[in-house]
């Protein structure tokens, strides 16, 4: 089974500051999509940024952006010019290609102050 | 706008007394998923709908139940909730099932056990 490890419960960001997320995610397959969705507080979950293995491009979303790394198995947020909208949960997720159940990661909470 | 909808967003129910949780979507999705996710932990799929077809996760408990009247509607029916039930339930969807879909969730509805 592929197991994804957010390592930080929580992390905080002054406005218009940047601010990395870290992931990492264990698998034997050589396919597979990796997402970033965002859960603010009592609304849905979101989708961010999606990242296809094959592709060695980073996916880039506006302010957010991936570092994608295949062999080290880390994939990592980014988040320039922080605003207070993006003060919420961020999970990252793992799909197999020939999959469809998201794999989750436990959750960082952002905080964004002022 | 086209969304995905949980009625209620919080449910009360009573140990043992059976409770069922809604989903509608007008997105016209082909799959529907219903996923756990208890408190402090990473979202954890139950089962799924492709159309009318429904997949199980291997270690779904089988107090868990899940119908699907029409392509709009799913709902999840716990028969004999536990203490250990509690949770937020998430329902998504996607056009079709694979890797490469993204999934389109709503805003969970919270389930307590008294």
């Amino acid at each position: 089974a592929q197991t994804v490890t957010q390592s930080q419960p929580e992390m905080s960001v002054q406005e218009a500051e940047t601010v990395t997320l870290s992931c990492t995610y264990d698998t034997s397959e050589n396919n597979y999509y990796l997402f970033w969705y965002k859960q603010p507080p009592s609304r849905q979950m979101i989708l961010v940024i999606r990242q296809e293995a094959y592709k060695q491009q980073n996916a880039t979303e506006n302010r957010f952006s991936v570092n994608f790394q295949k062999a080290a198995k880390s994939f990592s947020l980014k988040i320039s010019d922080s605003q207070l909208g993006d003060t919420a949960m961020y999970f990252c997720a793992y799909v197999s290609n020939s999959g469809y159940a998201l794999n989750f990661g436990k959750g960082t909470s952002l905080l964004v102050t002022p | 706008d086209a969304m995905v909808i949980q009625n209620p967003r919080y449910q009360v129910t009573q140990f043992g007394k059976p409770v069922t949780l809604s989903c509608s979507q007008t997105l016209n999705h082909n799959v529907m998923y219903w996923y756990q996710q208890k408190s402090s932990q990473a979202p954890k799929l139950l089962f799924h709908y492709y159309d009318k077809d429904f997949n199980n996760e291997a270690d779904t408990p089988d107090n868990f139940q899940s119908r699907r009247p029409n392509t709009s509607f799913c709902f999840l029916d716990i028969r004999s909730p536990g203490l250990g039930d509690a949770a937020m339930y998430l329902c998504a969807t996607s056009r079709v099932r694979g890797g490469n879909q993204p999934q389109h969730f709503g805003d969970g509805t919270r389930l307590s056990i008294l």
